[in-house]
């Protein structure tokens, strides 16, 4: 079975700062693995799709690369802004489709 | 584009009532899948299908029924309310599929908030 595990598991920081959230998973046999962000009472946005073959992929301010040989993918987060403050999940593929708990993310003026 | 649209998006039932949850996408995904989300428990999946009269349970399935007439619509039916089935239900949606496991991106309703009493 799928295990996915975020950290960390919340982070505040000032505006401007660079960020990293990790991902990690038990279950390297994947497709893809998605980066997904939720705001509050809110449904899930994703945010980036990286196939199996691919090593990372770039959204604007936002990157995220995946090794599958050490079960781990980042998600780093450029020049951060009070907007991007949401809870930021990863989600590895299976065949039940298991997601982290996500990293709690406030970025205060 | 409508996505996933999910009804109602909140609903307060008595325990012992029945009801449905519905979930339709416009993308012609193959995929559909639904989740529940508690606080500190995270996402998790109640049922899931790959096609039109295919479904299969997934971690917390108990509770919950199931079924995929078509391939627009995945409704969740809810045979007896319990306050242990208060929590937010996430519809969602994704175009790829491949021996067993959903290749594609995963699109996301918006949620219905269900409170039983």
């Amino acid at each position: 079975k799928q295990e996915v595990t975020q950290i960390p598991a919340a982070l505040s920081v000032p505006e401007g700062e660079n960020l990293v959230l990790n991902c990690s998973f038990t279950d390297s046999a994947i497709y893809n693995l998605q980066w997904f962000r939720q705001d509050p009472g809110k449904g899930l946005t994703s945010l980036l799709l990286i196939q199996s073959s691919q090593r990372e992929q770039t959204s604007g301010r936002l990157n995220a690369s995946l090794d599958k040989s050490s079960g781990r993918s980042t998600l780093y987060i450029a020049a951060s802004q009070p907007g991007d403050s949401a809870t930021y999940l990863c989600a590895p593929p299976s065949d039940k489709l298991i997601f982290g708990t996500g990293t709690r993310l406030q970025v205060f003026p | 584009n409508a996505g996933v649209t999910q009804t109602p998006k909140f609903q307060v039932l008595k325990t012992g009532q029945s009801m449905t949850l519905q979930c339709a996408q416009d993308m012609n995904h193959e995929y559909m899948s639904w989740y529940r989300q508690d606080p500190g428990m995270g996402l998790r999946l109640i049922h899931y299908s790959v096609g039109a009269g295919i479904t299969d349970q997934g971690e917390v399935p108990n509770g919950y029924n199931v079924s995929r007439s078509t391939t627009e619509d995945f409704p969740l039916r809810l045979l007896s309310a319990a306050p242990s089935q208060t929590s937010v239900y996430f519809c969602a949606s994704s175009l790829g599929w491949a021996s067993g496991v959903n290749t594609g991106e995963l699109f996301f309703g918006e949620g219905s908030r269900l409170t039983v009493l």
